[in-house]
């Protein structure tokens, strides 16, 4: 039971490139979240998946798409990198019918040079 | 914006004190929950507590509610070395709907041995 993983652990790109972090958990759960943590900060929302086929935004959303795959996976698109999106990106995904617990994945290091 | 301002952002103690940290949020809430982030690692949730509620124990963990101060604080009695990390308060505002948690900037807690 691997719980949430995330891929890749780090990654560096450069201005305008595009890439996709992958998302997958292994508990079933119908809640998906992506965050991100800039130093000093706490996380912040970017988008959720409140079930399968459903997206919406959360606090910090520009300049990102996601995509829930299936229950067990959501990506998230960086269409066209920038500096200001360099940061740790955090997925969670929680059973909301059973608790409000969230589960964390390790995180994907991203720089944008 | 956050919703969440912990209090002290960072502390120092040596093991076997306590340690207590705060968290005020704006808004009226759902439910609020602590998490503890190791270096580098993602977060690990500690304990949840309802708007209901005013106090609940988790082993060596006491969180508190006080909903007409829009404040919580944790208290980790007899610390250990293990417990250097960085913890989080996260906040279910009633106006979000119970998808979009607000994590707090987090206090940062050294236990030296």
């Amino acid at each position: 039971n691997a719980g949430v993983t995330q891929t890749p652990k780090f990654q560096v790109l450069k201005t305008g490139q595009s890439m996709t972090l992958q998302c997958a958990q292994d508990m079933n759960h119908n809640s998906m979240y992506w965050y991100r943590q800039d130093p000093g900060m706490g996380l912040r929302l970017i988008y959720y998946s409140a079930s399968e086929g459903t997206t919406d935004k959360g606090e910090v959303p520009n300049g990102y798409n996601v995509s829930r795959l299936n229950k067990r996976e959501f990506s998230l698109r960086l269409e066209s990198a920038a500096p200001s999106q360099t940061s740790v990106y955090f997925c969670a995904s929680s059973d909301l019918q059973a608790s409000y617990e969230q589960y964390f994945g390790p995180g994907t290091r991203l720089t944008v040079t | 914006s956050q919703q969440g301002e912990e209090d002290p952002q960072a502390l120092s103690i040596q093991e076997g004190e306590n340690a207590t940290m705060n968290c005020s949020y704006k808004t009226s809430i759902n439910n609020l929950q602590w998490y503890r982030q190791n270096s580098g690692r993602g977060l690990v949730h500690l304990i949840l507590i309802r708007s209901n509620e005013r106090e609940k124990h988790s082993g060596r963990l006491r969180v508190t509610l006080d909903t007409s101060k829009k404040s919580s604080s944790l208290l980790i009695t007899a610390s250990r070395a293990a417990d250097t990390a960085s913890y989080f308060c996260a906040t279910d505002p009633t106006t979000s709907g119970t998808y979009k948690y607000i994590f707090g900037t987090g206090t940062r807690l050294k236990v030296l041995a």
